[in-house]
């Protein structure tokens, strides 16, 4: 079994100030992890992911996670927000099969 | 990096219609492609993994006479919603693992659907 818990349904942020996302999962075998975006009536583009390589791992538009095991987290981040960055992230764990959904985060960018 | 297009992109159908939605990995073949579902403001639930040239597998609770699935070649999955009803009415989106590349699922554009 497998599921992703992520902190906060909705995160404001001032331009130019740093992304916190927060994503803890939970899995019964080594886990895939993701980070999806997703903007208004669109489909999900991926972020960056993590599959057992390097734990720090770098993504498009500036993002980066970090997984930690002994956290059971995969939190993202960006040091410095655009008003692009506006849109809704979904973190999500994956069996190797199937991928499990956060109940996603609306990230909204103050000018 | 890979495309996985949806078709169409939105559809207004009276209840009791029939819709069906396609779903194409245009560079990559994918024997395997997913469905899932989201509501506003909600995340996505996957309703059933589509199995080239074999019967899809259903999630728990999603009614398999009423979302029926075909998976007729390695780059092409149609979900089709049988006799619709308001209830019905959502996001559909589709993704799919390139073969052999099965941790990375790559995503459609989705279909809105409002049923009236």
């Amino acid at each position: 079994a497998q599921s992703v818990t992520q902190l906060g349904s909705h995160v404001s942020v001032s331009e130019g100030a740093l992304v916190l996302l927060r994503c803890n999962y939970s899995s019964s075998v080594p886990p895939y992890l993701f980070w999806y975006v997703q903007y208004p009536n669109q489909g999900l583009q991926l972020l960056l992911k993590y599959t057992s390589a390097a734990t720090l791992v770098k993504g498009i538009n500036g993002f980066e996670a970090e997984f930690k095991k002994s956290e059971t987290s995969f939190h993202l981040t960006k040091p410095s927000a655009h008003m692009s960055d506006a849109a809704e992230y979904f973190c999500a764990v994956s069996d190797q099969v199937k991928l499990s959904f956060g109940a996603g985060t609306t990230v909204t960018v103050r000018a | 990096g890979a495309v996985v297009s949806q078709h169409p992109s939105r559809v207004i159908c009276k209840s009791g219609t029939s819709v069906k939605i396609e779903c194409r990995s245009l560079d990559f073949q994918a024997t395997t492609m997913f469905w899932y579902r989201q509501f506003p403001k909600q995340s996505l639930m996957l309703m059933a993994t589509s199995n080239e040239g074999s019967k899809a597998t259903y999630e728990q609770g999603v009614e398999k006479d009423k979302f029926l699935i075909n998976h007729a070649s390695l780059t092409l999955s149609t979900l089709t919603v049988t006799s619709a009803h308001p209830e019905d009415s959502s996001f559909y989106i589709c993704s799919a693992p390139p073969a052999g590349g099965a941790d990375t699922q790559y995503f459609g554009p989705g279909t809105r659907l409002t049923v009236l």
